[in-house]
């Protein structure tokens, strides 16, 4: 069963424009963190956000900001006022405790558009 | 602060030939993660290594190993490679206390292996 859901393979968006990504988990244990990421063409994975399960307050990275719904299990990326380079693959992502690996989602392509 | 390093950056390979991949971890980490990341998809996990010891694997075969060193580097080999091995290969590091680990990871750029 897929642990990290991304149900949007791709968005497109305009420039200066919110964005939200879609991020759905599965998990049984109680401790858990959940990341973002974003992959620009070039590779490498860059960590935007994180939110722990026990965080009592939404996470909050300048422009990224993370929707935490903990009940149903989501955990949505919102980038507030776009700029093209966002434009990049976006990858839900959850370590857990018990087991510390992290797992990824299969991504979502964001197009910032002028 | 110095980050994540990996070599080669690409490299092109045969079936059933080996290859090592390179790791630098970041300065202060204690811990390497490895990823593989197929075209299209997310990166799949592969192991990790802590103390110069794997202590967690992901659904790869054994002929994908790896170590780890005392300054923390690391590397990945991969025996009688397959076609489907074609992939980046991206490696993390991060830092582990002996509690739980949720510290996020700093990837490399990757090494983009492409099987023929």
């Amino acid at each position: 069963a897929q642990k990290i859901t991304q149900t949007q393979p791709g968005m497109f968006v305009q420039e200066k424009e919110a964005v939200t990504l879609d991020c759905t988990y599965d998990t049984s244990d109680p401790s858990y963190g959940l990341f973002w990421y974003k992959q620009p063409s070039s590779g490498e994975m860059i960590f935007l956000i994180y939110q722990g399960s026990y965080d009592q307050q939404n996470a909050t990275e300048g422009r990224y900001s993370l929707n935490f719904q903990k009940a149903r299990k989501s955990a949505n990326l919102v980038i507030s006022a776009s700029q093209l380079g966002d434009s990049a693959m976006y990858f839900c992502a959850m370590r857990e405790r018990r087991d510390d690996k992290i797992i990824f989602g299969k991504g979502t392509r964001l197009h910032i558009l002028p | 602060e110095t980050g994540v390093t990996q070599s080669p950056t690409h490299l092109i390979k045969t079936r059933g030939q080996q290859v090592t991949l390179r790791c630098s971890s970041q300065s202060g980490h204690n811990t390497v993660s490895w990823y593989q990341q197929a075209l299209g998809q997310g990166p799949q996990f592969i192991f990790q290594y802590y103390r110069e010891e794997e202590n967690g694997r992901g659904n790869f075969p054994p002929r994908f190993s790896g170590l780890q060193f005392p300054n923390y580097s690391s590397e990945l080999n991969v025996n009688a490679l397959e076609l489907d091995d074609s992939a980046l290969y991206l490696c993390a590091s991060s830092f582990y206390s002996g509690q739980a680990n949720t510290g996020e990871l700093f990837f490399g750029e990757g090494s983009r292996l492409t099987v023929l």
